[in-house]
């Protein structure tokens, strides 16, 4: 079965520096991935995702994300980080064993605190 | 963008009461999920439809069951509620190919008392 890593469940970063969020998935097969935010009290929202298409996604709020297969990583970066980026973030990667139902496997997820 | 609405945004009941939770999504997905979120524990899958009448059971089905009666409404039952019940339940939906991911609703957190 899919399965995907989240390695840090926090990660804390000084405004302006470098944000990097690191998911891992199990898969021989590549699968598509996805990376979603929650801001508190809120329901999850898409910020990219990966289809077989480019290896460097880009999405919202100046977030991007690298396909590695050699690595089965699909990190999430941003060069800058703002305040308003501090939110959990969860990795999500496709489960084809579940044939054509859609379903998702999601990560632990990853707190991300920015400090002025 | 497609919509979809959880009936509560917060919600208090008491132990032993039958509580629904509704989920209603406005852009004709075949899918629609229901999760429950703890802190240190992720999002844990309880049940999926990815057609009306049609159901699944996730990783934590126990204690809960669903209704999809029509194609835009998810409901989920706690049959009985009980303290461990309390949580935050995530509904979301999707069109069946996978490749087009969720969209989730805003949450609703349910405390049991």
């Amino acid at each position: 079965a899919q399965s995907v890593t989240q390695l840090g469940s926090h990660v804390s970063v000084s405004e302006g520096a470098l944000v990097l969020l690191r998911c891992n998935y199990s898969s021989s097969v590549p699968p598509y991935l996805f990376w979603y935010v929650q801001y508190p009290n809120q329901g999850l929202q898409l910020l990219l995702k990966y289809t077989s298409a480019a290896t460097l996604v880009k999405g919202i709020n100046g977030f991007e994300a690298e396909f590695k297969k050699s690595e089965t990583s699909f990190h999430l970066t941003k060069p800058s980080a703002h305040m308003s980026d501090a939110a959990e973030y969860f990795c999500a990667v496709s489960d084809h064993g579940s044939s054509n139902t859609g379903k998702l496997i999601f990560g632990q997820g990853t707190t991300l605190q920015v400090k002025p | 963008d497609v919509k979809v609405t959880q009936s509560s945004r917060y919600l208090v009941k008491r132990t032993g009461e039958k509580v629904f939770l509704e989920c209603v999504q406005d852009m004709d997905h075949e899918n629609m999920f229901w999760y429950r979120q703890d802190p240190g524990l992720g999002l844990r899958l309880i049940y999926f439809s990815y057609d009306v009448k049609m159901k699944e059971k996730g990783d934590i089905p126990e204690g809960y069951s669903v209704s999809r009666e029509k194609k835009e409404r998810f409901s989920l039952i706690l049959e009985s509620a009980s303290t461990n019940q309390t949580s935050m339940y995530l509904c979301a939906s999707s069109l069946s190919q996978v490749i087009y991911g969720y969209t989730f609703g805003s949450g609703t957190r349910l405390t049991v008392v």
